[in-house]
């Protein structure tokens, strides 16, 4: 039973437009969520997290959106540039950030020139 | 030589050899782990070692035995492992095993025929 889901395995987006990057969780004592991102042959790389306390965390051009009530949360990268061409990964862990994280799926994100 | 380090970057076995795969972190962490990422699944964690002690076992099957000399180095020695196997195995570190930012390496390719 997968815990977190990124329904979209794949998203292409124009160059300078938004990209939104999906991800629902099930388990309610999640409370600090995180993403990563892999670009082909490296590992994972931290990009940006947020806890239940917030409903909103900005770094930069990407933006994590967290709706508790709906169990989603979002990932905005505006404007998209050909270097967020990558996976990502969406992931969540409980006692903020205490307990040990549970990946989803990954969404593979093409920005088109 | 920064970040984390892992060895080989691919690798071929077969059903009845035994290898090892090897990690080294240069970030002065005190945790490290073992994840597996097979196709169109999540990061699955395998083991976690907090201060070289083995704090988590994630049902791992015994053919995968992991080794952690001090808090630098950590080792997956594979032992009789099945084709079913084959993924990314990827090596992590953080500064405590409270692990909000997980440091990861480049993984090693494994295909087992």
């Amino acid at each position: 039973d997968q815990q977190v889901k990124q329904n979209s395995p794949s998203l292409s987006v124009q160059e300078g437009r938004i990209s939104i990057l999906n991800c629902d969780y099930t388990n309610s004592m999640f409370d600090y969520f995180l993403w990563y991102k892999k670009y082909p042959a490296e590992g994972p790389t931290f990009l940006i997290s947020i806890s239940s306390i917030k409903d909103k965390n900005e770094d930069g051009r990407f933006t994590v959106f967290l709706n508790k009530s709906a169990k989603h949360l979002s990932l905005h990268i505006v404007p998209s540039q050909p270097g967020d061409s990558a996976v990502y990964f969406c992931a969540a862990s409980g006692l903020f950030g205490n307990e040990k994280l549970t990946f989803g799926t990954g969404t593979r994100l093409t920005i088109i020139p | 030589e920064t970040g984390v380090t892992q060895t080989p970057r691919h690798l071929v076995m077969g059903m009845t050899n035994k290898k090892s795969l090897k990690c080294e972190q240069h970030l002065g962490h005190n945790a490290m782990y073992w994840y597996k990422q097979s196709a169109k699944k999540p990061l699955e964690l395998m083991f976690v070692y907090n201060f070289k002690e083995q704090t988590e076992n994630n049902s791992v099957p015994s053919r995968f035995s992991p080794e952690c000399p001090n808090s630098s180095h950590l080792f997956l020695h594979l032992h009789t492992l099945q084709p079913e196997d084959s993924a990314l195995y990827l090596c992590a570190s953080s500064q405590t095993e409270s692990n909000e930012k997980l440091f990861f390496g480049s993984g090693t390719q494994l295909s087992v025929l």
